[in-house]
């Protein structure tokens, strides 16, 4: 069973650097047929898509975040992270980490979510 | 960007009763990239549909899922007590992906 579990402070002053951890387990984070992701969810709002990266290290961002986001990942840990700098109030959200897994199309749905971590942005 | 605009908001329903949600995109795209999830407070969400059509493992066959083009459909045949959630569209056929702003399917 495919588990992956976020990790990171919950809070984060305006202006640093957020930083989140993905471990994941049932599966292998260099899998040729996962990406891996990470999408958020600020309070009452919607999905997020932030980006993801194949175990290569190629990555692909939301434009309106490219500047500020970082994803890669450790495989001799199995984990991915994410970086988040210059953070303001607008980057408080629940933060998850996902799989994209090929499926029979060729296609990559996101099959798997974390439960999410929340980060608050705050002085 | 793909918008995916999702109706209605709020859907209030009894158990056993049929939902029908609707997910309009404002431009077409191929459905083999959308997919439905399922998602309850505090919990993960769950992929429900990929493919517009595909149910994903274990998922009960009272859910199903259709459409092409511009417009996407999740039903939910009869309703069980579990299913009471928020339900989002979302699609990957191109970069930034985009979710619908969901469906809340409450109890009546």
């Amino acid at each position: 069973q495919l588990q992956l579990q976020e990790s990171g402070p919950g809070l984060v002053k305006p202006s640093e650097t957020l930083s989140l951890t993905c471990t994941v387990s049932g599966d292998s984070i260099t899998s040729t047929n996962s990406h891996w992701g990470w999408i958020r969810q600020p309070p009452g709002k919607g999905l997020e898509w932030i980006g993801n990266i194949y175990y290569s290290g190629n990555t692909h961002y939301n434009p309106s975040l490219k500047s500020r986001v970082t994803l890669s990942v450790d495989t001799s840990k199995n984990q991915l992270s994410l970086k988040l700098t210059s953070v303001t109030a607008a980057d408080t959200a629940v933060y998850y980490c996902a799989r994209r897994a090929r499926d029979s199309s060729g296609s990559y749905p996101i099959d798997y979510w974390g439960q999410g971590t929340l980060v608050t942005v705050s002085s | 960007e793909i918008v995916l605009t999702q109706s209605p908001g709020t859907l209030s329903l009894s158990p056993g009763e049929r939902a029908t949600l609707s997910c309009r995109a404002s431009q077409s795209f191929s459905s083999t990239y959308l997919a439905w999830y399922q998602h309850k407070p505090g919990r993960a969400p769950r992929l429900l549909i990929y493919g517009a059509s595909s149910r994903a493992t274990g998922i009960p066959d009272r859910f199903s899922g259709s459409g092409s083009g511009t417009d996407f459909t999740l039903t939910i045949s009869r309703l069980e007590p579990e299913d009471f959630a928020v339900y989002y569209c979302q699609q990957y056929f191109t970069s930034p992906l985009t979710f619908g702003g969901g469906t809340k399917v409450e109890i009546k």
